[in-house]
């Protein structure tokens, strides 16, 4: 089975400062990881994703991830925060193979301060 | 792009009542899920499905729900008899077997349900 954890539940920065979002996952498998942004009263947009290729992926908007077997994380960063950032951010695990569910993680709020 | 549309947006009913929940899945995409997200908490799987049937559902996912495609192009979440603790945002998702999208999947935009 499947889990994420996602350790703070409420991550507050000041713009034009960097980012991180903290993702650990537990998969019996070698997984794929992946991290949606949910902007208030909005769907969920994807912003990377790990499908064991290169293991640092760089996503829209400025941010990467870095894939770590070893840690098992999957940390969401961003070198330079923007007012337009603050949503709701939530790390995904699943197996790798076509039509699996998603797991997701229970979300970070990220907050940017002007 | 293409996108994964829902309707309602948003729907209001009784509890006890049926409520049926609409998504148009991107047109060439083969898996389709449900996923429901109760305010202020995760999201959380409901059920997927695969060559008209379900390949997989959650514990959530009890006698009360139903998934149908009806037509090829539509899938839809039926609740027969709806409670309290149903209100949520239920959001639809595709995916598809291209190499190039991996296991990716695709939401809509998702329906607030609200029952009373």
């Amino acid at each position: 089975a499947q889990s994420v954890t996602q350790l703070d539940s409420h991550v507050s920065v000041s713009e034009g400062t960097p980012v991180l979002l903290r993702c650990n996952y537990s998969s019996s498998y070698s997984p794929s990881l992946f991290w949606y942004v949910q902007h208030p009263n909005k769907g969920l947009q994807l912003l990377l994703k790990y499908t064991s290729a290169a293991t640092l992926v760089k996503g829209i908007n400025g941010f990467e991830a870095e894939f770590k077997k070893s840690e098992t994380s999957f940390h969401l960063t961003k070198p330079s925060a923007h007012m337009s950032d603050a949503a709701e951010y939530f790390c995904v695990v699943t197996l790798p193979y076509y039509g699996q569910n998603f797991v997701f993680g229970p979300g970070t709020r990220l907050s940017v301060l002007p | 792009e293409p996108e994964v549309t829902q309707t309602p947006s948003h729907q209001v009913t009784q509890m006890g009542q049926e409520v049926i929940l609409r998504c148009v899945p991107i047109s060439n995409h083969l898996y389709f899920y449900w996923y429901r997200q109760i305010l202020g908490q995760k999201v959380e799987f409901l059920v997927s499905f695969y060559n008209n049937e379900i390949s997989e559902k959650s514990e959530i996912f009890d006698d009360q729900f139903s998934v149908e495609r009806p037509d090829g192009s539509n899938f839809t979440l039926k609740i027969r008899s709806t409670k309290l603790e149903d209100s949520a945002m239920y959001f639809c998702a595709s995916s598809t077997r291209d190499r190039e999208r991996d296991n990716e999947q695709f939401f809509g935009p998702g329906t607030r349900l609200t029952v009373l």
